[in-house]
């Protein structure tokens, strides 16, 4: 069965740093996403990305952020220069249509970033 | 702002028994609700949805119930197993765009 991939499944970096979060969605699908869950609470929509742009973004996503998809498999979240409340867990996910949010998304594992 | 609420924290149920996961959300405008299931250092999977639509939806021993006037959604597990044992989140989405407000999720532990 297709699955989301992310990597690195850890990422320790210090603060001021880039770090670049990569997931591979599933295939067939076309709209992706990134969300983060801070240890102890909830899952945040990030941002979510359709036909090469953003479609929708979260205030949590600011100009620290961005994202791309470089080529027709990779889906990557870019942090600027992190700071420490960025260490979060990060989940990448995928659906393939949306019609104002009907649709199911797949998650991919998660990237465990620790900012230093 | 907590659109999406899932006010127990932990639950525990003995295998064999239904389990029972609420969660109440403040936005109207949500017309798609999602459970899902996450194990320890894996991503959250999907279990089962509802639209505004209906105000119930099985699948298996999973059933969703939808209360649109009280703004409520539960769970229902039936019978509940120990690999059942896992944090459920819940989630909505209004018709307006595709971000999904989630939870703060409720961890079940089954016990055998």
């Amino acid at each position: 069965e297709p699955e989301v991939t992310q990597t690195p499944s850890h990422q320790v970096t210090q603060m001021g740093q880039e770090v670049i979060l990569r997931c591979v969605p599933i295939s067939n699908h076309l709209y992706f996403y990134w969300y983060r869950q801070i240890l102890g609470q909830k899952v945040e929509f990030l941002v979510s990305f359709y036909n090469n742009e953003i479609s929708e973004k979260s205030e949590i996503f600011d100009d620290q952020f961005s994202v791309e998809r470089p080529d027709g498999s990779n889906f990557t979240l870019k942090i600027r220069s992190t700071k420490l409340e960025d260490s979060a867990m990060y989940f990448c996910a995928s659906s393939p249509i949306t019609s104002g949010g009907t649709d199911t998304q797949y998650f991919g594992p998660g990237t465990r970033l620790t900012v230093l | 702002d907590q659109q999406v609420k899932q006010n127990s924290p932990s639950l525990s149920v003995q295998e064999g028994r239904i389990s029972i996961l609420n969660c109440d959300y403040t936005n109207s405008m949500f017309d798609y609700f999602l459970w899902y299931k996450k194990y320890p250092a894996e991503g959250p999977t999907f279990l089962i949805s509802i639209s505004s639509i209906k105000d119930k939806n099985e699948d298996g021993r999973f059933t969703v119930f939808l209360n649109k006037s009280a703004k409520h959604l539960s769970l229902h597990i039936v019978p509940s197993q120990p690999g059942d044992s896992a944090v459920y989140f819940c989630a909505a989405s209004g018709h307006t765009g595709n971000q999904f407000y989630f939870g703060t999720g409720t961890s079940l532990t089954v016990i055998p």
